[in-house]
């Protein structure tokens, strides 16, 4: 079936560091998301891309839907303690089921 | 508007029970979608439900089954409980003409 791959799996930064992660995909989407999850909770939405060459920014946050329309990627800028979680990329095409990333684990050293 | 609720919480059952899960979603959404979350798998999707219809579905075994309600409300229910099925099942709802989909807090489920 359709996967993706996201990296890296995991991130080890400084407060204030920037960080980058991607997703890619032998596939064609449609949409690309990006949510965060916090332990124990439910993923919360940052960014949905619609079109390719997209790029998109919520707060320090901007994420970009690829060219090829087979990749995505989210970055954090001047990252805080507060950005630590699980970020999911997540592709959609046409009338499919949502399909998901592996994740990246994102710690913070204060 | 209020985001989309799931109960309960957490539960535990013993192999062999069954378990029903509820989901209410956003006011106006018409699709809910059920995933299962475990660390090994990470999000994998159950099915989805649009105006009382189920419209996609994944690739889990017949345990697994759902309905929605006309006011949008669904259920997912699990029967003859496993070990494995310990998870975090998430349910997401979206609007008309969007994919854009959002997720409640989740169900923890533990199978003792």
């Amino acid at each position: 079936g359709q996967q993706l791959n996201q990296s890296p799996q995991s991130m080890f930064i400084q407060e204030g560091e920037d960080v980058s992660m991607n997703c890619t995909s032998s596939s064609i989407f449609n949409t690309w998301l990006w949510y965060k999850q916090d332990p124990g909770e439910g993923p919360v939405l940052l960014i949905a891309l619609y079109k390719a060459g997209e790029l998109t920014s919520n707060g320090r946050l901007t994420a970009q839907f690829g060219i090829t329309r087979k990749d995505s990627f989210l970055n954090i800028s001047a990252s805080i303690p507060s950005d630590v979680g699980i970020y999911f990329c997540a592709g959609l095409k046409g009338a499919q089921k949502l399909v998901f990333g592996q994740g990246t684990r994102l710690t913070i050293n204060p | 508007k209020a985001g989309v609720t799931q109960t309960p919480r957490y539960l535990i059952k013993t192999r062999g029970q069954q378990v029903t899960l509820s989901c209410s979603p956003i006011s106006g959404h018409r699709s809910v979608s059920w995933y299962q979350q475990t660390p090994g798998q990470g999000l994998q999707f159950l099915f989805e439900y649009f105006s009382e219809t189920q419209r996609n579905k994944g690739n889990f075994p017949g345990r697994f089954s759902g309905r929605q309600f006309s006011n949008s409300r669904s259920e997912m229910n699990v029967s003859t409980l496993e070990l494995g099925d310990s998870a975090l099942y998430l349910c997401a709802s979206k609007g008309t003409n969007t994919d854009t989909q959002y997720f409640g807090p989740g169900t923890r489920l533990t199978v003792l």
